[in-house]
């Protein structure tokens, strides 16, 4: 399968652990952007990367929230003392090389992990 | 704050019937409108990217209209089928990044 991956599809949390989602890109592909769709609210953007960049964080939490795609390896999106409000779906996406910063290439999606903070 | 508003929020229609959906987007600093359709546990899948004023794009029974002077874009599926039922998405792309619509929700009933 040559789509992109997220790891886990389920992740459970108590408040204040840590959560990882994985996320690998598709082949050939170094641009990951990471978005979360809260109950009841459409996709909202996070972050975009590129290998060991950060491009733009705009919509990432100022607190405990942090993303990275090193040069090996999957995008992580890491969360930090979990609270209840972070229960989610996290979509990673990926896309070829742009022209520029403008995302005009289509971004192929995952399948989402859905975290649960208790 | 970017607004971009799909209406209606849901559709019920009866197989064999004709139906579209609106997006509406800002007209300032516009680069691209993306659709997407989404099936109920599954990745959001692409449907389109259209970037000019009056592009018209069309893939088998679905097909989408730009009008970016007025910030709008149509997605009309023609002859809906039961396996057509999904959240349509629209995104707009102005920067780097995708603003996305709350989607329409189709369901075609047999």
């Amino acid at each position: 399968n040559a789509g992109v991956m997220q790891n886990p599809r389920h992740l459970v949390r108590r408040r204040g652990q840590e959560a990882r989602l994985r996320c690998s890109p598709m082949k050939g592909h170094s641009h990951v952007y990471w978005y979360r769709q809260l109950p009841e609210e459409g996709l909202k953007f996070m972050v975009y990367l590129q290998k060991e960049n950060i491009i733009d964080e705009s919509g990432m939490p100022k607190e405990r929230f942090s993303a990275e795609f090193p040069k090996e390896g999957p995008s992580i999106l890491r969360i930090q003392q979990v609270v209840r409000g972070d229960s989610a779906a996290y979509f990673c996406a990926s896309s070829a090389s742009l022209s520029g910063r403008r995302a005009k290439n289509i971004q192929y999606f995952g399948a989402g992990t859905r975290l649960s903070v208790l | 704050i970017l607004n971009v508003e799909q209406s209606p929020q849901s559709l019920h229609v009866q197989e064999g019937d004709s139906t579209n959906f609106t997006c509406s987007f800002p007209s300032s600093n516009f680069y691209a409108l993306h659709w997407y359709r989404w099936e109920t546990a599954k990745s959001p899948e692409a449907l389109f990217v259209m970037t000019l004023n009056g592009d018209e794009k069309k893939k088998g029974r679905i097909s989408a209209t730009l009008n970016t002077k007025e910030g709008y874009s149509y997605l009309y599926i023609k002859g809906s089928q039961p396996e057509d039922s999904a959240t349509y998405l629209c995104a707009f792309n102005g920067d780097s990044t995708l603003t996305f619509g709350k989607g329409t929700m189709l369901l075609v009933s047999p």
